[in-house]
C-alpha cells in the first residue's frame, strides 16, 4: 500500500502569515491532486498536477509536483481565515486505474 | 450540472445491524468511488464501480459490498457493523477516460455505530 505522508499534520498561523504544506512518498504518482475539506462536506478537488516539476497557482496557493512525481508541497500566501480547513494531497499510482490514494492530511486554523 | 449527492446524512446504527448508503452520481459520470473516513484522518478507498461491475476494492473485508444501477448511481452496504465502522463515508463521482482521475465528493454519510 502506497502511502502519502502530510507535514504538517496541524498548523495554526496569523492572518496575513505565510505557510507551506508537504506531501511526500516513496511512491512515484502518475498525477497528484490537492483537496480542500471543511467540516460536514466532502473534499473538493483545488488542483491536479501530472508533470514532474509542475507548478500551478490558484489566487494564493501555490502547488508544485516534485521532479521525480514522488512529493509535492502547498504554499499560501498571506492566509486568510477563509483558507481554514483540512488540505488533503491525493495520488493516482503508476499504473493505477483512478484510485486515489489520500495522504494523512493537514489541518490549518487562520487565526484573524 | 448536478454535483454529487448522498443520502442519508446521518444515520445511528447498533453493532451487529446492517446499513445501506446511497449516491448519485454527478451527471455526465460513470464511476463510483466509496471512502471511508475515520475522524480526523484521510479518506481510505473502499471500491470502486464502473459500468456496474465493482472496479477495484481497497483492504477492506467482504462485509462491504456495493452496487451500482444502469443510471450510475450507487449503493453501499456494510453488514454485521462494529463500532469501528463509525465513520464519514464518502462517494466520488468521475469520468472514466480523459481526466478520470479527477473525482467529485459528496458531502457524505455520518455512520456511528453504538
Amino acid at each position: 500500500t502506497q502511502l502519502l505522508e502530510q507535514s504538517p499534520q496541524f498548523l495554526s498561523i496569523q492572518e496575513g502569515e505565510n505557510l507551506t504544506v508537504y506531501c511526500n512518498s516513496s511512491s512515484v504518482f502518475s498525477s497528484l491532486q490537492w483537496y480542500r475539506q471543511e467540516p460536514g462536506e466532502g473534499p473538493v478537488l483545488l488542483v491536479t498536477v501530472v508533470t514532474g516539476g509542475e507548478v500551478k497557482k490558484l489566487k494564493r496557493l501555490t502547488f508544485q509536483f516534485g521532479d521525480a512525481r514522488k512529493d509535492s508541497s502547498l504554499h499560501i500566501t498571506a492566509a486568510q481565515p477563509g483558507d481554514t480547513g483540512l488540505y488533503l494531497c491525493a495520488g493516482v499510482p503508476s499504473g493505477g486505474n483512478e484510485k486515489l490514494t489520500f495522504g494523512t492530511g493537514t489541518r490549518l486554523t487562520i487565526i484573524p | 450540472e448536478t454535483g454529487v449527492t448522498q443520502s442519508p446524512t446521518h444515520l445511528i446504527k447498533t453493532r451487529g445491524q446492517q446499513v445501506t448508503l446511497r449516491c448519485s452520481s454527478q451527471s455526465g459520470h460513470n464511476t463510483v468511488s466509496w471512502y471511508q473516513q475515520a475522524l480526523g484522518q484521510g479518506p481510505q478507498f473502499i471500491f470502486q464501480y464502473y459500468r456496474e461491475e465493482e472496479n477495484g476494492r481497497g483492504n477492506f473485508p467482504p462485509r462491504f459490498s456495493g452496487l451500482q444501477f444502469p443510471n450510475y448511481s450507487s449503493e453501499l452496504n456494510v453488514n454485521a457493523l462494529e463500532l469501528d465502522d463509525s465513520a464519514l463515508y464518502l462517494c466520488a463521482s468521475s469520468r472514466s477516460g480523459g481526466r478520470s482521475y479527477e473525482q467529485y465528493f459528496g458531502p457524505g454519510t455520518r455512520l456511528t455505530v453504538t
